[in-house]
């Protein structure tokens, strides 16, 4: 089993593009999540999913958005990017009863 | 008051030595309690739930005290590849408030 796949690993764009990051998971689990890490903030949440064609926003949700078609997948898309979204991207998945999250190996972004 | 606070670090620690980490949450609702690592620039990974009768994993032990609502992670016998930063998670009452603390970063050194 791969786990959680993230793709693209890196990528810079310029203000003002576009662009969606990927994220798989390959052990059924109905939650998924995306979350920003920032030096000194922690994780914090950007948008979930408790399940296929569901979303809903976490802390941070301005200027992103998800959708999650199928079970396995979880975009996250950035309609408009900015410098302040510069960061380093985790998916990760997770199910009841034990909580527990597996995270994806980042996409670390960089918007100039 | 941020929702999960975690003891500023860095800790530097010889090999062999026991290390305790502190975490405090302010929401006294919340549910389950979790100790995450993160080796510098990869994902975090779950180190161990924390039960509110505190549990043991090895050389790794964990406490909830739900009345002062903290969370402690006791290090024993420290090794190098224990360096990492460690990361305190609360869960709330739903899956939809998981919050991570900003982390406390753990060197061992030979």
């Amino acid at each position: 089993n791969a786990g959680v796949t993230q793709t693209p690993k890196f990528r810079v764009l310029k203000t003002g593009q576009s662009m969606t990051l990927l994220c798989a998971q390959d052990m059924n689990h109905e939650y998924m999540y995306w979350y920003r890490q920032d030096p000194g903030m922690g994780l914090r949440l950007i948008h979930y999913s408790v399940g296929e064609g569901t979303t809903a926003k976490g802390e941070v949700p301005d200027g992103y958005n998800v959708s999650r078609l199928k079970k396995q997948n979880f975009l996250l898309g950035l309609e408009s990017a900015a410098p302040s979204q510069t960061s380093v991207y985790f998916c990760a998945s997770g199910m009841a009863p034990q909580w527990e999250q597996f995270f994806g190996p980042g996409t670390r972004l960089t918007v100039l | 008051r941020k929702e999960v606070e975690q003891d500023p670090g860095p800790f530097n620690v010889p090999e062999g030595a026991t290390v305790a980490f502190n975490c405090t949450y302010s929401n006294s609702a919340s549910q389950s309690f979790f100790w995450y690592r993160q080796d510098c620039r990869k994902e975090p990974k779950l180190l161990m739930s924390v039960y509110s009768s505190g549990n043991e994993d090895g050389r790794f032990t964990a406490q909830l005290n739900r009345a002062s609502q903290y969370i402690s992670l006791l290090i024993r016998d420290s090794k190098l590849s224990d360096s990492a930063t460690y990361l305190c998670v609360v869960m709330e009452t739903s899956y939809d408030k998981v919050i991570f603390g900003p982390g406390t970063s753990l060197s061992v050194i030979p």
